[in-house]
């Protein structure tokens, strides 16, 4: 357990419905990430918050996700309209910083257990 | 559990063997790489890290080898365990954003007591 929590685990759904997934990072942690994986892949990067700012965004957030941090905390990702594409786990990962490297400051990334989103 | 592991390569060892896992990376200027496990199921968990400047960082059990010239990059276990049976990325994080993560293709390791 790493300390990043995620709810729900697993969520079953049929297309065009919206879904809203919720992380809690380390209580510490400034920056959250959220990141897809689908099977036999590697996560790939959606959206980044430094406290409650989102700084970065993937083209792989399309107009139909949304994430937010109101309040530095926990954070919720939104995806509305699903698509069978859609269809991933869902990972949460929280850091704090841990050093740099060359002129790049590092922040060690901690991930969740992940959703897991099924679209029908 | 969900398997993470579908099409990936697969690399099957027996106890206590020593097993090497590598990664191809694609920027020459990331500054920092990771190695993560992921079981079935789970979200990645750190191994051990090493930055651009060094080619060599040991940690328990595991080595992790960077080769800027060919960027490539290699996790060694020692005495590999049946506990070590997972999926393992490597990472890269480029000299540009946020810290974020570009994950590689992963590769099952599978031990056989």
């Amino acid at each position: 357990d790493t300390g990043v929590s995620q709810d729900p685990r697993h969520k079953i759904t049929k297309r065009g419905q919206n879904v809203t997934f919720r992380c809690d990072p380390i209580s510490e942690h400034n920056r959250l990430y959220w990141y897809r994986q689908t099977l036999g892949q590697g996560p790939e990067f959606l959206t980044y918050f430094q406290n409650e700012a989102q700084l970065e965004k993937s083209r792989l957030l399309s107009d139909r996700f949304s994430a937010e941090r109101p309040k530095g905390s926990f954070s919720t990702l939104e995806i509305q309209r699903t698509e069978q594409g859609d269809s991933a786990m869902y990972l949460c990962a929280s850091s704090g910083y841990t050093g740099t490297a060359g002129l790049q400051p590092i922040y060690e990334q901690y991930f969740g257990p992940g959703t897991r989103l099924t679209v029908t | 559990g969900e398997s993470v592991g579908l099409h990936l390569p697969t690399l099957s060892v027996q106890e206590g063997d020593n097993s090497i896992i590598n990664c191809a990376y694609s920027n020459s200027a990331s500054d920092y790489f990771i190695w993560y496990k992921q079981e079935s199921g789970k979200g990645p968990q750190f191994i051990i890290d090493i930055r651009s400047n060094m080619d060599k960082r040991q940690g328990q059990r595991v080595t992790v080898l960077l080769n800027k010239t060919v960027k490539h990059l290699s996790l060694q276990i020692a005495a590999t365990q049946p506990g070590d049976s997972a999926v393992y990325f490597c990472a890269e994080i480029p000299s540009s954003g946020y810290s974020t993560l570009t994950f590689g293709k992963g590769t099952m390791l599978l031990v056989s007591p």
